[in-house]
């Protein structure tokens, strides 16, 4: 099942300089979709979520755009903090039928200080 | 802030035996949600539930699957006869809106 991929398997950026994750998807029937942070042995962290009527969204050091044309979307973590180390998903869904997430296979990222 | 709980943390059985996967979803959220994340690969849709009963499964929820919501808070999986392959990261969400929710998960190893 490779309808959300995440093609870059890990990322290694300085301390406040910025991160740039990205992920693409296949299926045009997904309408939302969210980022998750993750660190060993615990649960996905919601960090953020942009529905297909948007392009850009925001929340502090987080913004989300997506392009729906070329079913893409990316996080920008800007300044990037060594706090942010840890694995990112990108998730998506359809909220119009069941409303399962579809996983990417994660990034890691490491922000060195 | 309120949080998804479960439990146990851990747990490690036999194969062939039973196991029960608890969870206390967010207490007014109506949706809930089990997946699963075997080590090294994705995280992956188990099964949904809503009002009482199950809006959707993946294939990998078979017959030795079930869930339950016993009560008002809790949400359970059920793993009737374990086998070697469902050693994994089990995670229950839960939602209101648009977003889920993820408890830290359950550890299951079955030797």
């Amino acid at each position: 099942d490779q309808q959300v991929k995440q093609n870059s398997p890990s990322l290694s950026v300085q301390e406040g300089r910025i991160s740039i994750l990205n992920c693409d998807y296949t299926n045009s029937m997904f309408d939302y979709f969210l980022w998750y942070k993750k660190y060993p042995a615990e649960g996905p962290t919601f960090l953020i979520s942009i529905s297909s009527i948007k392009d850009k969204n925001e929340d502090g050091r987080f913004t989300v755009f997506l392009n729906k044309s070329a079913k893409h979307l990316s996080l920008h973590i800007v300044p990037s903090q060594p706090g942010d180390s840890a694995v990112y998903f990108c998730a998506a869904t359809d909220m119009e039928y069941g409303n399962k997430l579809v996983f990417g296979a994660g990034t890691i990222l490491r922000v060195k200080s | 802030e309120p949080e998804v709980t479960q439990t146990p943390s851990h747990q490690v059985t036999q194969m062939g035996q039973e196991v029960i996967l608890r969870c206390v979803p967010i207490s007014n959220h109506l949706y809930f949600y089990w997946y699963r994340q075997i080590l090294g690969q994705k995280v992956e849709f188990l099964v949904s539930f809503y009002n009482n009963e199950i809006s959707e499964k993946s294939e990998i929820f078979d017959d030795q699957f079930s869930v339950e919501r016993p009560d008002g808070s809790n949400f359970t999986l059920k793993i009737r006869s374990t086998k070697l392959e469902d050693s994994a990261m089990y995670f229950c969400a839960s939602r209101a809106e648009g977003t889920q929710y993820f408890g830290p998960g359950t550890r299951l190893l079955v030797l």
